[in-house]
């Protein structure tokens, strides 16, 4: 079982926002990491940190924290933001990571 | 740019050892800001993080998998690899390399394409 606890599914209107959370008593301590995959395709870094975005991740991802829980959210979600999100951190323990299970989002 | 490829059998039996090595190009694998590890996907399912190693060998391991992970490096040809033994069914997944970033705001910021492993006899 995951230490992070994702929504299973989230759907959106295309143009809309969303906002995907992650739950955990590790995220008291470590930022969560939030990871984008599509079909087939390897995952890729979204955003990291209290609110950074790599190089070529649009704009419109953003992320927050609070308390035990950190949240992605998606403004003028886009048909191409359709995929699996998961969240990651550091352990509470600090000596390994966890994975959230992974929310699917559908654009409408 | 940096680029990761992970390269393995494609099936291993029950009870054997799975070995996976990572190539890494467009950078080298030594310098203390990162980590190399490895991270594994069962078809349909979600991400679970097996493990990482630095340069000099440090390495930490998902504790649900300890007892059957080793992992190693070698720098000469910046290469990292993971092996895994006693494998059953379960182990089955697709096999991603990533680069482990460790200093500032932890990430795995960088992707192997990834490699399906199959456990079957």
């Amino acid at each position: 079982s995951s230490e992070l606890t994702q929504d299973p599914t989230v759907s959106v209107a295309l143009g809309q926002t969303i906002r995907i959370t992650c739950q955990g008593d590790s995220l008291r301590y470590y930022y969560a990491s939030w990871y984008q995959q599509k079909p087939g395709q390897a995952p890729v870094l979204v955003i990291y940190g209290k609110n950074s975005r790599p190089s070529g991740i649009p704009d419109r991802f953003s992320g927050s924290n609070s308390g035990d829980t950190a949240s992605l959210t998606i403004t003028g979600t886009q048909a191409e933001d359709e995929a699996d999100y998961y969240c990651n951190s550091r352990h509470s323990s600090g000596n390994h990571y966890v994975f959230g299970s992974g929310t699917k989002v559908t654009v409408l | 740019q940096l680029q990761l490829q992970e390269s393995g059998p494609g099936l291993v039996k029950p009870s054997e050892t799975l070995s996976l090595t990572c190539t890494v190009s467009g950078g080298s694998i030594s310098g203390s800001s990162y980590y190399w590890g490895w991270i594994r996907q069962p078809p349909g399912k979600g991400l679970e993080w097996i493990g990482s190693i630095n340069y000099s060998g440090t390495t930490f391991y998902n504790p649900s998998l300890d007892s059957r992970v080793t992992m190693y490096v070698d720098t000469s040809k910046d290469q990292f690899s993971l092996n895994l033994s006693s494998v059953t069914a379960t182990d089955t997944s697709v096999y991603y390399c990533v680069r482990d970033v460790l200093t500032g705001y932890s990430r795995f910021d960088y992707w192997g394409q990834g490699t399906l492993l199959i456990v079957s006899s």
